[in-house]
């Protein structure tokens, strides 16, 4: 069974500060991943995607992927209060299917 | 307005009331794919399609069945519903699946009695 896990949280993190949030995957022929953002009540809404090691960034947000170590992270630089939701992590294999974690709550201290 | 729409958003039924929850995409986006949503379990991928008369199975296919015969449209249909299907869903698209943006729609909270 394809696994992604993600740490339920919460994380708290005070405003204006680096907020880092953690997934690992179980398939090694993953191929693409994403970082959604949930606020409660609503639906996800993508912020980052990756398929390449390494580092992208966009805005506040750095999506970093290991490949070998089957690691996705996501970094949040100078939080905001409007950060405070799930985050979800979420990798495609080659059968194009979709796996999510189960999401991190993010709490982000004024 | 680029937009999935789902409908209805709230529905309570009763255990084996066929229903069908309908889902419809504006983007001319080719993967279109439903998932529930279940405190402590995440999102799960029920069934997904690629394209017209293509679709194949996600994580918890059982109890659902679904349609693509048109492009805009991805029906969700629960033949024989169940307590254990009480779950939010929403239904998403995209015009790839890998890299692209993945909208969804607004979720449809559905309550089997």
């Amino acid at each position: 069974q394809k696994e992604v896990e993600q740490n339920s949280g919460p994380l708290s993190v005070p405003e204006g500060a680096i907020a880092s949030l953690n997934c690992t995957y179980s398939d090694r022929g993953s191929q693409s991943f994403f970082w959604y953002r949930q606020y409660s009540g609503k639906s996800p809404e993508l912020i980052m995607f990756i398929y390449s090691n390494g580092d992208k960034e966009d805005g506040r947000f750095t999506a970093q992927l290991n490949k070998a170590s089957q690691y996705v992270s996501l970094l949040i630089r100078d939080s905001q209060p409007s950060d405070s939701a799930t985050y979800l992590c979420a990798v495609m294999g080659r059968d194009d299917k979709i796996i999510f974690g189960k999401g991190t709550r993010l709490h982000i201290l004024p | 307005e680029a937009q999935v729409t789902q409908n209805p958003r709230y529905l309570i039924t009763v255990t084996g009331k066929k229903l069908t929850v309908t889902c419809s995409q504006n983007m001319n986006h080719e993967y279109m794919s439903w998932y529930r949503q279940d405190p402590g379990l995440g999102l799960r991928q029920i069934y997904y399609s690629m394209n017209v008369e293509v679709t194949d199975k996600g994580d918890v296919p059982e109890g659902y069945k679904v349609s693509r015969k048109e492009k805009r449209n991805f029906p969700l249909i629960l033949e024989s519903p169940s307590p254990n299907q009480t779950s939010l869903y929403f239904c998403a698209s995209s015009l790839f699946p890998r890299g692209e943006t993945q909208y969804f729609g607004p979720g449809t909270r559905l309550l089997v009695l």
